[in-house]
């Protein structure tokens, strides 16, 4: 079974430009999280979506960032404009959904954004 | 509001030596908790959970950790540690129902020979 994929691996960018992140998750999990770690800080939540609605998206930093999950299957994290203190990595996370399931969250490998 | 302390940043341990991982959390209950391994250039992987029950669970890799309700405490060890555990290791605390984790800043593990 694939692990959570995400896209792309790396990306530099300018100051101002736009960027945008995909998330894969593991075939048949209804939970989809998104997590951030800018450099020598601590993993911070983003947002979670349950299937293609938006459960919680208290940690969203502000209306630069736009996130979506069409059809509930994979999800895209859009910056824009990116700005310097959106440099980090970019974590996705998936867990099963539905009463009594795994409540485990498995994490990608992340996608390390740099902003210059 | 819910927090998770890893006092230590880094820590260096020589190989075949014990490791013992601190982490304590502050929750209104017993939450799940996890640790979570990053190898350099990968991605974050699961070590080992715990929901209730037992409260020493075993991991991957030879790792166990110890839930301490009194101590809020959820630290790791592994008795003999190889050169490839060299990683940073986080501790996360989440809310049942498939909600948000809370992670730790992490700790830096480095292995002398």
């Amino acid at each position: 079974e694939a692990g959570v994929t995400q896209f792309p691996s790396h990306s530099v960018i300018e100051k101002g430009q736009t960027v945008t992140l995909r998330c894969d998750p593991i075939s048949g999990h209804d939970n989809l999280y998104w997590y951030r770690r800018v450099m020598g800080k601590e993993i911070k939540f983003l947002l979670h979506f349950v299937k293609e609605s938006k459960q919680d998206e208290s940690g969203m930093p502000n209306n630069r960032f736009l996130a979506e999950r069409t059809g509930g299957t994979y999800s895209t994290l859009k910056v824009q404009p990116a700005e310097l203190e959106d440099s980090g990595v970019y974590f996705c996370a998936s867990s099963q959904g539905g009463q009594g399931r795994q409540e485990t969250q498995y994490f990608g490998p992340g996608t390390r954004l740099l902003v210059l | 509001a819910q927090s998770v302390t890893q006092p230590d940043i880094h820590i260096t341990v020589s190989e075949g030596a014990s490791l013992e991982l601190r982490c304590n959390y502050s929750y209104g209950a017993t939450p799940y908790l996890f640790w979570y391994v990053q190898s350099p250039g990968q991605g974050l992987q699961l070590l080992l959970k715990y929901f209730s029950g037992d409260t020493l669970v075993q991991g991957i890799k030879g790792f166990e950790a110890e839930f301490k309700r009194s101590q809020s405490s959820f630290n790791l060890r592994k008795p003999s540690v190889h050169w490839s555990d060299a990683a940073e290791y986080f501790c996360a605390v989440g809310p049942p129902g498939f909600q948000k984790l809370v992670f730790g800043t992490g700790t830096r593990l480095l292995v002398s020979p």
